[in-house]
């Protein structure tokens, strides 16, 4: 696509409940990105994907936060168990190659998480 | 570890006036420094980066900064804002070990409030 797309835009959960968040990265993207965006902490880094390697799962806040990248394409980001404080825009990103000078990461325009 | 601060969170400024956006970092090791722009229920996106060279960047939408090593700084400008500049600025940095221009640590962003 023409730029990293996610889904959904918007999404309100019960205190409790587990939520799926998509992302679709720029086509040929290796490397991938999941961000939180909240009042309270601003700009966090969460995970990152880069082709076949192992994930650095080290941003994570907690283990009810997982994230898989099927076929070195589309990311979802799980949070189970939801909890008032998950509450923030999730933000996604991707670039050509994680590890090269030169590369940026462009960024979706995220899903705002409320949990009630 | 690295750690990005921005000085200020607020900055009102008239249109026409010139603006300066204050970043200054921490890190044990060598960075790369990025400056990015959110609009209003947007994505992130890149004003301009440091990675090598000049010390001075031009970045598009006529904003500059520049990285002043020795004061860990890497303040942003423009000469003559137009009240399309309101937004968020966030100023980020990476780790230039890993070579990983996505794997961002982001300051707590200013809003600029660019007035008529």
């Amino acid at each position: 696509g023409a730029g990293v797309s996610q889904s959904p835009s918007n999404k309100v959960t019960e205190k409790g409940k587990d939520v799926e968040l998509r992302c679709d990265p720029i086509s040929g993207h290796t490397a991938l990105y999941w961000y939180r965006q909240s009042l309270g902490q601003g700009l966090e880094f969460l995970i990152y994907f880069q082709g076949n390697s192992a994930p650095d799962k080290s941003g994570l806040p907690s283990d009810r936060f997982s994230a898989e990248r099927t076929g070195g394409s589309v990311s979802t980001l799980t949070i189970q168990r939801t909890q008032q404080e998950d509450s923030a825009v999730y933000l996604c990103a991707s670039s050509l190659i994680g590890g090269a000078e030169n590369t940026e990461a462009f960024f979706g325009q995220g899903t705002r998480l409320t949990v009630v | 570890a690295q750690s990005v601060t921005q000085l200020d969170s607020q900055v009102p400024v008239f249109e026409e006036a010139p603006v300066e956006l204050r970043c200054n970092y921490s890190s044990s090791v060598s960075v790369y420094l990025f400056w990015y722009v959110q609009y209003p229920n947007q994505g992130l996106q890149l004003l301009l980066k440091y990675l090598s060279g000049s010390t001075l960047v031009k970045g598009i939408n006529g904003f500059e900064a520049e990285f002043n090593k020795s004061q860990t700084s890497f303040h942003l400008r423009k000469p003559s804002v137009h009240i399309s500049d309101t937004a968020e600025y966030f100023c980020a940095v990476s780790d230039q070990d890993s070579g990983n221009t996505g794997k961002l640590i982001f300051g707590q962003g200013t809003t600029l409030q660019v007035k008529p």
